[in-house]
C-alpha cells in the first residue's frame, strides 16, 4: 500500500543537540507538510513544500528547518533542540485535484520526540 | 489569520447515545471543513469533510453541519459504539489558503 512512511519514531535527545526527523511517501504527491502535536493544542503546522525547492513556513516555523530533497522525502531539522519542542511530529501529504483543491491530507505514523 | 476553536476538550457519552462536537471559525473566506479521527496511538484520518457550498452532509452514523453565517460547523456522531472513542480534530482552510488550520481536538470517550 502506498503510505507516508516517518523515521525515527522515538527519540530522546538533550538540549542543544541537532536532530533530522526523516520522512518519505510513495503516493505519489506533491504536498508535504510537518506538523507538531502537544495535548490541547492540535495539529500545528511548522512548514510545507508543495514541490522540491519550494518551502513555506507555517505557524509554528521559529527553531525548525526543513529540506526536500526530493518529491518524496521532506525532512525536518531542529538545528539546537530544546525542552518546549518535546512533542508529537507528524508528516503529511496531498494531492492537488484538477479543481485545484489540495484535499485530504494522509499522515504519517509520527514521530515522537523528547529533549531533556 | 485563520483560527479555530473547538468544544469541547472532553466528552463522555453512553454507549448508544448521541455526540455532538463544535468549532467556530475566524476568516469568513474559510471554504472547507474537515474532520480527523486519531485513535489511541495512531495516525489522524479523514473521517468526513465539507464544503462551503452545502450545509450538511452525511455518511452513515457521522454528519457534519456548516452555518457560514456564524461561522461554526459541528460533527455529529449517532448511535455511538466503543469504536468512536477516539480523538476528533475539526479543521478549516482558507478561501486563497494552502493550509488547515486545526482546532485544539475533543476526547471522545463512549461507555459501554
Amino acid at each position: 500500500d502506498a503510505d507516508v512512511t516517518q523515521t525515527p519514531r522515538n527519540r530522546i535527545t538533550k538540549t542543544g543537540k541537532r536532530i533530522m526527523l526523516e520522512c518519505s511517501q510513495t503516493k505519489g504527491h506533491d504536498r508535504m507538510y510537518w506538523y507538531r502535536q502537544d495535548p490541547g493544542l492540535g495539529l500545528r503546522l511548522i512548514y510545507y513544500s508543495f514541490d522540491v525547492k519550494d518551502i513555506n513556513k507555517g505557524e509554528i516555523s521559529d527553531g525548525y528547518s526543513v529540506s526536500r530533497q526530493a518529491q518524496a522525502k521532506f525532512s525536518l531539522s531542529l538545528e539546537s533542540a530544546i525542552p518546549n519542542q518535546t512533542a508529537l511530529y507528524f508528516c503529511a501529504t496531498s494531492d492537488l485535484h484538477g479543481t485545484g483543491d489540495p484535499g485530504e491530507l494522509f499522515f504519517g505514523e509520527g514521530s515522537r520526540l523528547t529533549v531533556l | 489569520g485563520e483560527n479555530v476553536e473547538q468544544h469541547p476538550s472532553t466528552l463522555s457519552v453512553q454507549e448508544g447515545d448521541s455526540a455532538v462536537i463544535k468549532c467556530t471559525y475566524s476568516d469568513s473566506a474559510s471554504n472547507y471543513f474537515p474532520w480527523y479521527k486519531q485513535e489511541l496511538g495512531k495516525r489522524p484520518q479523514l473521517i468526513i469533510d465539507i464544503r462551503s457550498n452545502v450545509g450538511e452532509k452525511k455518511d452513515q452514523r457521522i454528519a457534519v453541519t456548516l452555518n457560514k453565517t456564524a461561522k461554526h460547523f459541528s460533527l455529529h456522531i449517532t448511535e455511538t459504539q466503543p469504536e468512536d472513542s477516539a480523538v476528533y480534530f475539526c479543521a478549516a482552510r482558507g478561501l486563497y489558503g494552502n493550509k488547515l488550520v486545526f482546532g485544539a481536538g475533543t476526547i471522545l470517550r463512549v461507555k459501554s
